[in-house]
């Protein structure tokens, strides 16, 4: 089956300091992936959609220009946390839709666990 | 997409069937209803999915009733293993919107000796 990685699988940073995660899709091209973040005893919040090619769309509350997306070819999207602070700490995970799949299935991946100290 | 409620948690022993409940009143003519679980730190994980028919893979089955308003998770013989949180989405399959997942709050499932 389809496979979504992520990497780093666990970092720790700094406050005010910048940290990037990956979010490949190993055996497939997707146009589309989507941001999650996960507190701790809570769901899953769908932090963005990103687009191959074009900006990404954020939900409502979720700023922008603190969480940057990339989503610069087909099997790779990157998420951007900058100057981050402890209440970033959090579980992200993401997820891709399957160019060549016409039921546009979505794969999660394994998830990046970030704190922030 | 369709917004989805299930109980906040539920038991079961060990080699006993789970059913795992979900309401989605709200659910569109295009719309699937998907069954992901999430084990601690990890990503979820797809078990089953369906349209209006019930649904059976190696993992579990997945009854729908014949109004779509409901369905049912179930896991024949759940295992230790099996304990997990466990979500029940609606999404629609429809190109522009397909692949965007909402979660709701899901059902932790306990699975006891």
């Amino acid at each position: 089956g389809a496979v979504v990685s992520q990497h780093p699988s666990r970092v720790i940073c700094k406050s005010g300091t910048s940290v990037k995660i990956e979010c490949r899709s190993l055996d497939f091209q997707a146009t589309t992936m989507f941001w999650y973040r996960q507190f701790p005893k809570k769901s899953l919040m769908l932090m963005a959609t990103s687009n191959e090619g074009s900006k990404a769309t954020y939900e409502q509350g979720v700023e922008k220009d603190k969480f940057l997306i990339n989503h610069a070819s087909l099997t790779l999207s990157t998420l951007t946390v900058t100057s981050a602070h402890p209440e970033d700490s959090s579980f992200y995970i993401c997820s891709a839709r399957d160019l060549g799949d016409s039921t546009y299935e979505q794969y999660f991946g394994p998830g990046t666990r970030l704190t922030v100290t | 997409d369709a917004k989805t409620t299930q109980p906040p948690s539920m038991d079961c022993a060990e080699g006993r069937a789970a059913n795992l409940p979900c309401n989605h009143s709200t659910i569109s003519g295009n719309e699937y209803v998907y069954w992901y679980r999430q084990i601690h730190s990890q990503g979820p994980q797809y078990i089953i999915h369906g349209l209006k028919n019930n649904e059976t893979n190696e993992m579990a089955s997945l009854i729908i009733t014949e109004d779509r308003k409901s369905s049912t998770l179930i896991l024949p013989h759940a295992t230790l293993r099996d304990t997990a949180v466990y979500y029940c989405i609606v999404r629609s399959r429809i190109k522009t919107n397909a692949g965007k997942s909402t979660f709701g709050d899901g059902t932790t499932l306990t699975v006891k000796p």
